[in-house]
Order: structure tokens, then C-alpha cells, then sequence
């Protein structure tokens, strides 16, 4: 079946730190990928997305690239800042409106 | 445009007893989808309707349930409450249409259920 399979955190940061979560899912078809961030006593926001192979979705200063020959969509940040400290999910929606989630990733960046 | 909104925000409900949820879409949007949220299960999918119909459904027993009006709002229900049912439920809304899923969801803020 499908499913997304991410990088099992907590990860923990300095400021200004290169960030790197991992991302693969199952190629049933040509999903969409999604990165969303989830604040405490929130809901999951949108962070980025890509909707074609070798589309690279960013926002924010993130960014992931739909890699097909990997089945991946790594998400990735230069330099992190406190405020990113959060809960990172990826996500593939696949053609029969199934979205599939990893399991999430959470970031903690100290000053 | 107005966001998803899920009310209550906060539920504190005793073992044994039922609660309602709700959930109001993005305008324009016609399907949602639900989720639970637990610390130790993180996101599980409990069911998606489109256009008034349940149109997939996740693993979960049978009190748990839901509806959707005609104008695209939902409601999930679950009767018979156990202390694992306290969890963070999500709701989430998206066009819903063949091809559009490239679209992706948007979510709510969530409904946070305590069971005591």
C-alpha cells in the first residue's frame, strides 16, 4: 500500500545549523509531496510542495526536491532559526485523494 | 478566504458518553478528511467524505463515524468514549476532485478531546 516513510527525530540544533529531513514514499502512481509544520496547540500548516518529479517546492527558506528515481522529498534549510523549532510532517497524496503522512519530526533549535 | 474551522477547540468528556465534532471547509472545497492525533500513534487517517459520500475510511472501530452536508460541512461523531479516544483531531479540507489532488489539504486547528 501507500505510505511515506521519514527520518525519526527528536533533532536537536544550534541556531543557524544546516538542516536535513529525510523523506522517501511508495511510487503507486505520481503522487504530490507535502511538507507541513505543526506549531504546539495547532494545527499542521502548509511549508512547501511539489507536484512533479524534479519540481523543487520552498518556502520560508526550506526547500525539497521531488527526486522519482529516489522515491525521496528531502526536506532541507540552510540555517535554522529558533522560531523553526516545530513538528515536520511529510505527506504524499496520491491520485485517489488517499494522503499519507510519516510518522513526523521534531525540530528543536537552541539559541 | 476563511480557513478551516473545527469547533470546539477544547472537549472534556467523561468515559461512556458520545461527542460530536464539527468541521466547516474551505469555501468551495468538497471533501474532508479526519484525523486523530496521538503522541504515541501520531497522525491516523479515520475517514474522508466527498460530496456527501464517506469515500475512504481508516482502520478505526465503528463508534467512530461521521457525515457531511450539502454544503460540504462535517460532522464526526464518537459514541461510547474510552480514555484512548483523547486525542487532537484534525480536520482537513480540499477540492476533493479527480485530478486535484496536486492541491493538497488544508487543515483545521484541531479539536483537542479529553476523555476522564
Amino acid at each position: 500500500g501507500n505510505s511515506v516513510t521519514q527520518m525519526e527525530g527528536p533533532v536537536t540544533l544550534s541556531e543557524e545549523a544546516f538542516l536535513t529531513i529525510n523523506c522517501t514514499y511508495t511510487a503507486t502512481g505520481y503522487p504530490s509531496l507535502f511538507w507541513y509544520v505543526q506549531y504546539p496547540g495547532e494545527g499542521l500548516q502548509l511549508l512547501l510542495k511539489a507536484t512533479k518529479a524534479d519540481d523543487k517546492g520552498s518556502n520560508k527558506g526550506f526547500e525539497a526536491t521531488y527526486r522519482k528515481e529516489t522515491t525521496s522529498f528531502h526536506l532541507e534549510k540552510g540555517s535554522v532559526q529558533v522560531s523553526d523549532s516545530a513538528v515536520y510532517f511529510c505527506a504524499a497524496l496520491y491520485n485517489n485523494n488517499d494522503m499519507r503522512f510519516g510518522a513526523g519530526t521534531r525540530l528543536t533549535v537552541k539559541p | 478566504k476563511a480557513g478551516v474551522t473545527q469547533t470546539p477547540r477544547y472537549l472534556i468528556k467523561t468515559r461512556g458518553q458520545q461527542v460530536t465534532l464539527s468541521c466547516s471547509p474551505i469555501s468551495g472545497h468538497r471533501s474532508v478528511s479526519w484525523y486523530q492525533q496521538t503522541p504515541g500513534q501520531g497522525l491516523q487517517f479515520l475517514f474522508e467524505y466527498f460530496s456527501e459520500t464517506q469515500r475512504n475510511k481508516g482502520n478505526f472501530p465503528g463508534r467512530f463515524s461521521g457525515r457531511q452536508f450539502s454544503n460540504s460541512r462535517s460532522e464526526m461523531n464518537v459514541s461510547t468514549l474510552e480514555l484512548g479516544d483523547s486525542a487532537l483531531y484534525l480536520c482537513a479540507s480540499s477540492l476533493g476532485g479527480q485530478g486535484n489532488h496536486r492541491y493538497g489539504y488544508t487543515f483545521g486547528s484541531g479539536t483537542r478531546l479529553t476523555v476522564v
